[in-house]
């Protein structure tokens, strides 16, 4: 079946660090992939995601761009902040509907 | 507006017992999606319903696990005979309609333990 491998965490990095959490993914199909964020306390939101090979996601600075050869989605921002600090998910599905999630990857940005 | 609102945020019952965990999605959404998390892992799908119907429900793990939604809103999740395993966060989501274009919206969960 399909299944999401990401980063095993925690990461810790300093405020205006760079951050790279890799995702890959098996799936029949071409899937859509998503990266979801939970920040302490709330609910799991959807951060971006890409709809099919070569789409870039972008959101509050995040990026992810949706490789096919190497079956990769990962996550990149050039500068992480405090506020950054939640727990994020990977995802596949071929819409809104029975999401395929990673285990997460929890990141701490310390000021 | 109002998110998706589950109920209890927290549950604990005794091994054996019956739930059942609430869901009120966001008003007008079609869809509506419950997932289980459990300690360390990703959300797990269980079942989808589009209106009252269930979709999918091929995530469920076994019969003591049900779920209705009869008026096309509300969603309850029912688990009978608990054992310690089926403790987890339990998300639900909704969504205006299915698809690839379409953001599911997830509640904060109702974390269930079994003891």
């Amino acid at each position: 079946g399909d299944s999401v491998t990401q980063m095993e965490g925690p990461v810790t990095l300093s405020e205006e660090a760079f951050l790279t959490i890799n995702c890959t993914y098996t799936a029949t199909g071409y899937p859509s992939l998503f990266w979801y964020v939970q920040y302490p306390g709330e609910g799991l939101q959807l951060l971006l995601k890409a709809t099919k090979a070569d789409d870039k996601g972008s959101n509050k600075g995040f990026e992810a761009t949706y490789r096919k050869e190497t079956t990769s989605f990962h996550l990149e921002k050039g500068s992480v902040q405090v506020s950054d600090s939640a727990v994020y998910f990977c995802a596949s599905g071929s819409g809104s509907e029975k999401l395929v999630f990673g285990k997460g990857t929890k990141l701490t940005v310390n000021p | 507006g109002a998110g998706v609102s589950q109920t209890p945020s927290n549950k604990v019952t005794e091994k054996g017992k019956y739930v059942e965990l609430r869901c009120d999605p966001i008003s007008g959404h079609t869809a509506l999606y419950w997932y289980r998390q459990s300690l360390g892992q990703g959300p797990e799908f269980l079942i989808y319903f589009q209106g009252t119907g269930a979709a999918d429900d091929s995530g469920l793990p076994n019969d003591r696990f049900f779920a209705v939604r009869p008026e096309g809103s509300v969603s309850t999740l029912k688990i009978q005979r608990t054992e310690r395993g089926d403790s987890a966060v339990y998300l639900c989501a909704s969504s205006p309609n299915v698809g690839e274009n379409t953001e599911a919206f997830f509640g904060q969960g109702t974390r269930l333990t079994v003891v």
